[in-house]
């Protein structure tokens, strides 16, 4: 278990709606990573939250945004969903700070499906 | 720029075998980190080990070690006498250090091992 929590585990849902994933980072974490995992593109860093503020953005989508909340759980919006948005999100926390580094450790992911 | 090549797609090897995964990264920066992950069949991204750009010391734990060298830019995975449960895919990933904190990983595509009985 590697303390981080994300829910659901499991979603289908129709095109065109919106859904909601939610991740409690590890006790002490500042910083939280959201990763999408297709069949075609591998794992894609979407975006990274530290201490509340975004802090960096990779490849995600405009339908798609997040957020890190005060007491430091992160949710990630996905609307108008597609078919090709099917794949595995996971979330990631570490605590981000000091320069000899810090684990990232990964929650059991989001399957969502999209029909 | 960043990038992590991992050139094994697949490999296949029978039990007890010793096998190698491959892992090559580039990056401008002189604070960065390595690490490695099992994904198995069951999808979740288990950690097996991190690496600081200033520590190239070798490490092993039980049947597992890494072979870092910054001179060829290559963080390599050995798994010795591998047995059925090693069977996952492996993913090799870097981040960096910038504006005081650690920034998000670029992982390598993946190697996907193979272990038969």
């Amino acid at each position: 278990d590697s303390g981080v929590t994300q829910t659901p585990k499991h979603l289908i849902t129709a095109t065109g709606q919106r859904v909601t994933l939610r991740c409690s980072p590890r006790s002490g974490d500042l910083s939280v990573y959201w990763y999408q995992q297709s069949l075609d593109q591998g794992l894609q860093f979407l975006i990274q939250y530290y201490n509340g503020e975004e802090r960096a953005k990779g490849n995600i989508l405009e339908r798609f945004s997040a957020q890190q909340f005060p007491d430091l759980h992160s949710e990630l919006n996905l609307s108008s969903l597609e078919l090709g948005d099917s794949a595995l999100y996971f979330c990631a926390s570490s605590v981000a700070t000091g320069e000899t580094g810090n684990t990232i450790y990964f929650g059991e992911g989001s399957w969502l499906t999209v029909v | 720029a960043q990038k992590v090549t991992q050139a094994q797609t697949e490999i296949s090897v029978v039990e007890k075998e010793d096998v190698t995964l491959d892992c090559v990264y580039e990056t401008r920066d002189t604070t960065y980190y390595l690490f490695w992950y099992k994904q198995p069949p069951s999808g979740e991204l288990v950690f097996l080990i991190r690496r600081n750009s200033f520590d190239e010391q070798n490490e092993i734990s039980g049947r597992y070690s890494w072979n870092f060298q910054k001179s060829t830019s290559s963080f390599n995975f050995t798994i010795t006498a591998s047995q059925v449960v090693d069977s996952a895919v492996y993913f090799c990933a870097l981040s960096e250090w910038y504006g005081g904190s650690q920034g998000n990983l670029i992982f390598g595509k993946g190697t996907k091992l193979s272990v038969k009985p």
